[in-house]
Order: C-alpha cells, then structure tokens, then sequence
C-alpha cells in the first residue's frame, strides 16, 4: 500500500514536443505529490509538487495534474528541451514530507532528442 | 541558493568496517533526512530526524545505521559494519518545515568491497 508505481521507464522525446510521465498510488493517506528531477551524479532537486485539492498545477513549462479519484498524477513537459533530460521521479507522502518520508517511484528516465 | 552539502562525494570502505556519512544542512531548516539510492534503482526513505531525535524510519534503517546530529551544523549517517549491499548513494536532505518540499545534497557514493 505505501508503493508509487512510474510509468514509462524510459521516455524519448522529439525536442518541442510533450513528455507525459505517470504515477499511480494506493495509500488514500497520501496527500504531498511532488516531482522531482535527478541529473547523473546530482541529488533529486524538487520540479514542482501538488496537494490532492487541486486538479493541475502549473509551474512554466511544467504541469501536474491530479486525479483524486483514480489515484493517479501526471507530469507534463511542454515544449521539451534537451536541458530537460534527465531521470524524473515521482513522489507521495502523508504530509508534506515533515517527519514522514517521501515514498519514489522508480523513475523515468526521459531523453529530448534535438 | 542555499545547499546542503555532503561528504565525501566518494567512500570506500571494506566489508564489516564502520563509515561515517556526513552532512550540513541547509541552516535554518528544522527537519533532516537520509536517503539511499542503489545503482539504477529509485531512492528510498531511510529516517527523518526532527528536534534531535528520530522521527521516522524504514524497514532498512536496521541496527546497524544511527544518525546523529552532533554539533547542531552536522548531520551524520553512521553504518557500523558494512555489508556489500550497502553500497548504494547516499543522500542527506532538509527542510524548513513539515510542509515544504526539501532540498537533496549531491549524495555520497558508499562503495563496500
């Protein structure tokens, strides 16, 4: 019940175009969806995050949305850039990641192609 | 921008051996983490430390991991005898409060041999 499941694995993009990665969750406690971006040899650095009473948030060119009922958030890249490659992983946690932990998916590694 | 910094960026250290991971925090932010990484995996919660004690920790964060935060600036991960699966990157993080999201160091890279 604590897993978040991240599909796709892998994610090749023409560079303009739109990457859409997924999550999924079963813990109906969770209620801290964040997003963060990892470059190799970097730690996680936080994108962009949501709480269950908003649908979509946008933040640029970066935009989650969420849908409460079905347990599941995306992330939307509009107008992709190759700056953007790099391994997307998705997040939950029961509070706003205080003394709860954040629990990953096992992210997307995503590759904008000029 | 402020950083939480980590070191050292690379450890290696021999099976059954004691290793310290080190770690400053972004300076008035309250809560503190450690995180794991095995090579090509996702990163897994390992404790939250919050007016110096814990306040969390995962099935993996078993008797042979401590944490301590010793001078009020440091933040350390201590694993007593290493096995080889513990190597993996290890990374340190904070945040301001319960609500905010919080800020990664670069992680250290424990190698186990």
């Amino acid at each position: 019940q604590q897993q978040v499941k991240q599909s796709p694995q892998s994610l090749i993009v023409q560079k303009g175009g739109i990457s859409i990665i997924n999550c999924a969750y079963e813990n109906t406690a969770f209620d801290y969806f964040p997003w963060y971006q990892q470059f190799p040899g970097k730690g996680p650095a936080l994108l962009i995050a949501i709480r269950p009473d908003v649908s979509e948030k946008k933040e640029g060119r970066f935009t989650i949305s969420f849908n409460k009922s079905a347990k599941q958030f995306s992330l939307h890249i509009m107008d992709s850039q190759p700056g953007d490659s790099a391994t997307y992983f998705c997040a939950a946690s029961k509070t706003g990641g205080g003394a709860d932990g954040l629990t990953f998916g096992k992210g997307t590694h995503l590759i904008i192609q000029p | 921008e402020p950083e939480v910094t980590q070191t050292p960026s690379h450890q290696v250290t021999q099976m059954g051996q004691e290793v310290i991971l080190h770690c400053v925090p972004i300076s008035n932010h309250l809560y503190f983490y450690w995180y794991r990484q095995i090579l090509g995996q996702k990163v897994e919660f390992l404790v939250s430390f919050y007016n110096n004690e814990i306040s969390e920790k995962s099935e993996i964060f078993d008797d042979q991991f401590s944490v301590e935060r010793p001078d009020g600036s440091n933040f350390t991960l201590k694993i007593r005898s290493t096995k080889l699966e513990d190597s993996a990157m290890y990374f340190c993080a904070s945040s301001e409060s319960a609500f905010n999201g919080y800020t990664f160091g670069s992680g250290t890279r424990l190698t186990v041999v």
